[in-house]
């Protein structure tokens, strides 16, 4: 069974702060997506990356897939309070078309 | 476009009650799929489909039907409902072809079965 550990659970930090979020498997995945959800809503999706060693930009956002393809992060710098939600990162297998293994997810909460 | 699209928002249910949770798409995807999140368990796949006519289980399908008999439709039914399937209950797409299986989520179903 694939599983996909993120970490930390919870993160409450201060406006201007950086933080990373971590995900981590023993299994090798074609794909990693991170999304990010807010209270009441669905999961948004923010980045697909596929490629090993991969390296995405979002204005403040960097994600980088592993050079394995197990595991991926999530850096965010200067944080602003509307970065404040549930970070959630979702590995492809390839297999049946669109099925996805998602990790239990980040809780941010970054205070004025 | 609406996008995915959940009905209703909210629901209340009685152990042993049955009851459908509706999802539609605009976005002439051929993929579905419904997701439960519980706290501290993250999503987790109840049933999918990869096309009209075409459904499977998941990772949590018990006590759950599905059927697909259009693109845009993918019901989930519940048959006799139970206090352990209270729950946030979100219904996803995608192209069937896109890169990565990303996915579309609709606003999401709030379950509390009593």
């Amino acid at each position: 069974t694939q599983l996909l550990e993120q970490s930390p659970q919870f993160l409450s930090i201060q406006e201007g702060e950086n933080l990373t979020v971590y995900c981590n498997s023993s299994s090798v995945f074609s794909s990693l997506q991170w999304y990010r959800q807010e209270p009441g809503e669905g999961p948004v999706l923010l980045v697909t990356v596929v490629t090993g060693g991969e390296v995405k930009k979002l204005k403040r956002l960097t994600f980088q897939f592993g050079d394995a393809r197990k595991d991926s992060s999530l850096h965010i710098t200067a944080a602003q309070p509307g970065d404040t939600g549930l970070y959630l990162c979702a590995g492809g297998s390839g297999g049946s078309q669109g099925n996805l293994i998602f990790g239990k997810g980040t809780k941010l909460s970054v205070k004025p | 476009n609406a996008g995915v699209t959940q009905t209703p928002k909210f629901q209340v249910l009685k152990t042993g009650q049955s009851m459908t949770l509706q999802c539609a798409q605009d976005m002439n995807h051929e993929y579905m799929s419904w997701y439960r999140q519980d706290p501290g368990m993250g999503l987790r796949l109840i049933h999918y489909s990869v096309g009209a006519g075409i459904t499977d289980q998941g990772e949590v399908p018990n006590g759950y039907n599905v059927s697909r008999s259009t693109t845009e439709d993918f019901p989930l039914r519940l048959l006799s409902a139970a206090p352990s399937q209270t729950s946030v209950y979100f219904c996803a797409s995608s192209p069937r072809f896109s890169a990565g299986g990303e996915q579309f989520f609709g606003p999401g179903t709030r379950l509390t079965v009593l």
